[in-house]
């Protein structure tokens, strides 16, 4: 069984400085890798989805799998108070992004004004 | 965007009741979903469903039960409900995309 775990538990950056997310998987056949964030008693916000090694990046948000070391990151530029939330790292064996996904245990991030 | 639905937002059971979570989406997903988030395990994978009629065994099944009417709807179902299954439940659903309610926070006194 997929196996998805998340560090750190919790991050404490100052506005503007970068924000670093690790997840590794257990599985290196999985194909869909994506990166939600969650705010305080809302839903979940897809942030990036990958489906290939190197670098994805949507807005101030990067993406990077690298399958063979069973990891992907997700690097924040410029993050904002407005950024603090939970981030979420899912992982499918599927190319189909609507397929089941395993989720880690999440990074709490806190943005420092 | 594509909008899913569910009701209720909150709820209090009490021990062996039975607890009935709804889920509406009208996007024409085929696939539907449930998942519980609890601290320090993510989002937990229960039951889902290709389609009407269908119903499949997710991660952690046990002690729930699920139900596809309708391409629309997707229910989960806790016959005897116990205080372990006080959590914030989400429902999904999605083809391609995969679209979250806003969560039900369920607690079982």
């Amino acid at each position: 069984q997929q196996k998805v775990q998340q560090s750190p538990e919790s991050l404490t950056v100052s506005e503007g400085a970068m924000a670093s997310l690790n997840c590794t998987f257990s599985d290196g056949t999985s194909n869909n890798f994506r990166w939600y964030r969650q705010h305080s008693a809302k839903g979940l916000e897809v942030l990036v989805s990958i489906f290939s090694d190197g670098e994805k990046e949507e807005g101030r948000f990067t993406a990077h799998l690298n399958r063979a070391n069973l990891h992907v990151s997700l690097h924040i530029r410029e993050p904002q108070p407005s950024d603090s939330a939970v981030y979420l790292c899912a992982v499918s064996p599927y190319n189909n992004a609507g397929a089941k996904l395993t989720f880690g245990g999440g990074t709490r991030l806190t943005v420092r004004p | 965007e594509a909008a899913v639905t569910q009701s209720p937002r909150n709820k209090v059971a009490v021990t062996g009741g039975k607890v009935t979570l709804s889920c509406n989406q009208t996007n024409n997903h085929n696939n539907m979903y449930w998942y519980r988030q609890d601290t320090g395990h993510g989002l937990r994978l229960i039951h889902y469903s290709y389609g009407a009629g269908s119903t499949e065994k997710g991660d952690i099944p046990d002690g729930y039960k699920a139900s596809r009417p309708s391409q629309e709807n997707f229910s989960l179902i806790l016959e005897l409900a116990t205080p372990s299954q006080t959590s914030v439940y989400f429902c999904a659903s999605g083809n391609t995309e995969v679209f979250f309610g806003k969560g039900t926070r369920l607690t079982v006194v």
